[in-house]
């Protein structure tokens, strides 16, 4: 079964970094791109990057470039996504996802990790 | 503000067939294919329909896609109390130069 388990919630202060996980398994981890998505409390998806674990090929979402870290550990089957300085705003449910493709434009996430919590408050 | 618009909120009753309609622009459902996530309440996104109109294994086929121009539609026959969830479109957006989201829909089985 192909499967991704994420890392548990984290409660976290504003300022301090925070690097949470997201497990592969059931599939050839380094031939498929993870995304990240958030999704903010009562809000819909966003995405926010991906990642080629094969060569840790990385590609951003405009609105999270320079605020997140993605990255992938082929030794583990582990995707990771970072913060430096989290702020309350960062608060939000993050889920990772293994992204197919049927070439071109023809793209979607399948399966998806349970989510992780992240809540940042002081 | 989600780059694919969808209604807030539908609903039916058991056994009725409801729609969700999903709007974008050329950019992205206009050049590409729409693929619909439903997600249960308190649970992660589930890959419902993908490329326009395939259904993954498991997925009932009381589930349709459909795409048309720039819009999408995502149906549900024979409506089930089950079936009272989220559901989101998605599409690759070619501006962007990755996946965009609609808002949801949350579908009410009355």
């Amino acid at each position: 079964e192909v499967q991704l388990v994420q890392s548990g919630a984290e409660v976290k202060k504003p300022g301090e970094s925070l690097k949470i996980s997201c497990k592969g398994s059931g599939y050839s981890f380094t031939s498929y791109w993870i995304g990240w998505v958030r999704q903010m409390p009562g809000k819909g998806l966003e995405w926010m990057g991906i990642v080629y674990p094969s060569d840790s090929d990385t590609r951003y979402s405009p609105s999270f470039r320079g605020q997140v870290t993605i990255s992938a550990d082929t030794s583990i089957s582990t995707a990771y996504l970072q913060w430096s300085s989290l702020k309350a705003s960062d608060t939000a449910m993050y889920y990772c996802a293994r992204q197919k493709s049927a070439g071109g434009g023809n793209l979607w996430f399948d399966p998806w990790g349970q989510g992780t919590l992240v809540t940042v408050s002081s | 503000q989600s780059v694919l618009t969808q209604p807030p909120s539908a609903s039916g009753t058991p056994g009725q067939r409801v729609t969700i309609s999903c709007s974008g622009s050329s950019s992205n459902i206009g050049s590409n294919t729409v693929n619909w996530y439903q997600q249960l309440p308190g649970t992660a996104p589930k890959l419902l329909i993908y490329s326009n109109n395939q259904r993954p294994s498991g997925v009932p086929d009381r589930f349709s896609g459909s795409k048309s121009g720039t819009s999408a539609s995502l149906a549900i026959s024979g409506l089930q109390s089950e079936d009272e969830a989220d559901y989101c479109c998605a599409a690759w957006d070619d501006s962007l130069s990755g996946p965009v989201f609609g808002g949801g829909t949350k579908l009410t089985v009355l």
